[in-house]
């Protein structure tokens, strides 16, 4: 039973595009996690959130409780973007989603 | 700088041979979090510890051993008994055991049999 879905699994857009990577869950919880993982293989923890929206630079990520769905949004993407996006949710224990692998070609 | 360090970044291990990965963090975090991460997988929990001297089985601990015997301090051995360790552990922690904390994450060991 895949407690999470992450789509697409793969990505590939232009610089300058609109970028967005969906996570749906499937049981409630307290915390959602996007987070970043580069070619060299550390993490970084981009958004925690519980409800509604948060932004940070180019980027932006929401949250649905009731439909148990969130996105993560990239404005004017570029190369440097460039990474492995992972959502992770939970309550207690954080359960992991394999990954979106979004390429930004120039 | 606060953070996590993990070392080394790479390490190899032959047939039969424990080695242990380092964890030390200065962010004064009560948890701690030990997770493999294999290709086409999401990051499973091997070993976690909500404060010094206590620790707790994840979803995936048999053939690893862990011990908290500092507040920074989170050292994961993988023994002869992992038959298939050849992974990317990540070291993680936060300030409790919730997953409503923000997650503070090392640069990762990639642990190779040879």
């Amino acid at each position: 039973k895949n407690e999470v879905e992450q789509s697409p699994q793969n990505l590939t857009a232009q610089e300058g595009e609109f970028i967005t990577i969906n996570c749906s869950y499937s049981v409630g919880i307290s915390a959602l996690h996007w987070l970043q993982q580069h070619p060299g293989g550390g993490i970084v923890s981009l958004f925690m959130l519980s409800s509604g929206k948060k932004k940070h630079g180019r980027l932006i990520a929401t949250i649905n409780i009731q439909e148990k769905h969130s996105s993560l949004h990239i404005t004017a993407s570029h190369p440097r973007d460039s990474a492995v996006y992972i959502c992770a949710f939970g309550n207690e224990k954080l359960t992991f989603g394999t990954g979106t692998r979004l390429t930004i070609i120039p | 700088d606060g953070g996590i360090t993990q070392s080394p970044k790479y390490l190899f291990r032959k047939e039969g041979q424990n080695v242990t990965l380092s964890c030390e963090q200065n962010l004064n975090h009560d948890a701690m979090y030990w997770y493999r991460q294999d290709p086409g997988q999401g990051l499973r929990l091997i070993y976690y510890s909500q404060i010094v001297n206590d620790f707790q089985k994840g979803d995936i601990a048999e053939g690893y051993s862990v011990s908290r015997e500092k507040k920074e301090s989170f050292p994961l051995t993988v023994t002869s008994a992992q038959k298939n360790p050849t992974a990317f552990y990540l070291c993680v922690s936060s300030w409790t055991f919730y997953s409503n904390q923000p997650q503070h994450f090392g640069d990762g060991t990639r642990l190779s049999i040879l």
